[in-house]
């Protein structure tokens, strides 16, 4: 069974741009949530979606949006890029019912500059 | 690898020892508290689970124990071996798939 498959691995992105992150649950998987991770602030909670809708949302600037399709997969958007938002950027997936077993893909590092 | 875990308390061990790793939580209403592995350049990896009506869960190697009166959590890794040296995080999971991570402890084991 693949585990939680994220694209692209590696980005670099200039001030002011925006992108796009992709996400691909486990298969069977209809939770998805993400996570940006930097050394300084550690690992934070960004958004959280279940069936196409947005189930809870961490405290992050609108800059910050995201979307789930009707096969689960998923996308995160950052819009007009700071060189703050330089991190690896992780999505995890679970079962409805298995909460409490959260997997993780290996994450999309982002570089801004 | 790329270092998400700089300026992290570090716990050195030999090969065969136990390691403890230690983690406070906030949270009492966590229904669900959880360990992560980090290598470098990977994704956080779960290693095991405990519910928050629990003390004490064993894995294969591995123990998680819960004080609920200090809000405490540790991770007992028996026979450490090369391969455990990682990151550790602890996690809160409060309703649906959201978790609030600790800030990690990077484990080196010396072989």
């Amino acid at each position: 069974k693949a585990g939680v498959t994220q694209t692209p691995r590696y980005l670099i992105k200039t001030r002011g741009q925006q992108v796009t992150l992709s996400c691909s649950p486990i298969s069977g998987h209809r939770s998805v949530s993400w996570y940006q991770q930097t050394p300084g602030q550690g690992l934070q909670f960004l958004f959280e979606y279940f069936s196409e809708t947005q189930r809870n949302k961490g405290n992050f600037p609108g800059r910050f949006s995201g979307r789930q399709f009707s096969n689960s997969r998923s996308e995160m958007n950052v819009s007009t890029l700071e060189l703050g938002d330089s991190a690896l950027y992780l999505c995890a997936s679970s079962l409805e019912g298995d909460g409490n077993t959260i997997y993780f893909g290996e994450g999309s590092w982002l570089t801004v500059v | 690898g790329e270092n998400v875990g700089l300026h992290l308390p570090t716990l050195s061990v030999q090969e065969g020892d136990n390691s403890i790793i230690n983690c406070a939580y906030s949270n009492s209403a966590s229904d669900y508290f959880i360990w992560y592995k980090q290598e470098s350049g990977k994704g956080p990896q779960f290693i095991i689970d405990i519910r928050s009506n629990m003390d004490k869960r064993q894995g294969q190697r591995v123990t998680v124990l819960l004080n609920k009166t200090v809000k405490h959590l540790s991770l007992q890794i028996a026979a450490t071996q090369p391969g455990d040296s990682a990151v550790y995080f602890c996690a809160e999971k409060r309703g649906y798939s959201t978790l609030t991570f600790g800030k990690g402890t990077m484990l080196l084991v010396s072989p």
